[in-house]
């Protein structure tokens, strides 16, 4: 079965570019099976959808996010990435990476929280 | 605001039904997109608990049941047990904008 793992930066600050990968091992990110994507949860607050990646690279963004937001994918890593540019304090949250085989997430990483602050 | 709707909480005691709802509108659930819950236990990330409206994966008890009519979703949980208290998420997809997947606020579930 498909594990994530988030990695990246726990502290970011405002104005700033917010980046994370996610590694997925136990299956090809290449596969045509699965999209994947990122979800991000503030503290104390629900879900939020980000955004999500085919492995041809053809993206999927929140519209509320999408002026700041890049998801990219690296095939011979089998990683994909998030960008989210000029970070604020409403940014902060758990980030969590996932796949998804059509239109839920059936695999979820860990969550990594990062804090916006200087 | 969330795009789908649920109630803040929830709760039964241990042995009740209890059920919690997901409303959203015509350009997302009541278009025919399919809806999907999520358990999310304190501290862990969400897990997937119903797929398709009222399919379940692989190792989700029979105790939880998922249902969709017209705007709207269930999801319905019998046997209520202590374990079973946690957030839970409603997902779709909402056709307005350029398209996009949507949660619902989340429903905190106290079992009593």
């Amino acid at each position: 079965q498909l594990q994530l793992q988030e990695s990246g930066p726990g502290l970011v600050k405002p104005s700033e570019t917010l980046s994370l990968t996610c590694t997925v091992s136990g299956g090809s990110i290449s596969s045509s099976s699965y999209y994947w994507g990122w979800i991000r949860q503030p503290p104390g607050k629900g879900l939020e959808w980000i955004g999500s990646i085919y492995y041809s690279g053809s993206t999927y963004y929140n519209p509320s996010l999408k002026s700041r937001v890049t998801i990219s994918v690296d095939t011979s890593k089998n990683q994909f990435s998030l960008k989210l540019s000029s970070v604020t304090a409403a940014d902060t949250a758990v980030y969590y990476c996932a796949s998804s085989p059509g239109d839920c997430y059936d695999y979820w990483g860990q969550g990594t929280l990062v804090t916006v602050s200087s | 605001q969330s795009v789908l709707t649920q109630p803040p909480s929830v709760s039964g005691a241990p042995g009740q039904r209890v059920t919690i709802s997901c409303t959203g509108s015509s350009s997302n659930i009541g278009a025919g997109y399919d809806v999907h819950w999520y358990q999310q236990l304190p501290g862990t990330a969400p897990k997937l608990l119903i797929y398709g409206n009222s399919n379940r994966p692989s190792g989700v008890p029979d105790r939880f049941s998922g249902s969709k009519s017209g705007t709207s979703a269930s999801l319905a949980i019998t046997g209520l047990q202590a374990e079973d208290e946690a957030d839970y998420y409603c997902q779709s997809y909402d056709s307005s904008l350029s398209g996009f997947w949507v949660f619902g606020g989340g429903t905190k579930l106290t079992v009593l």
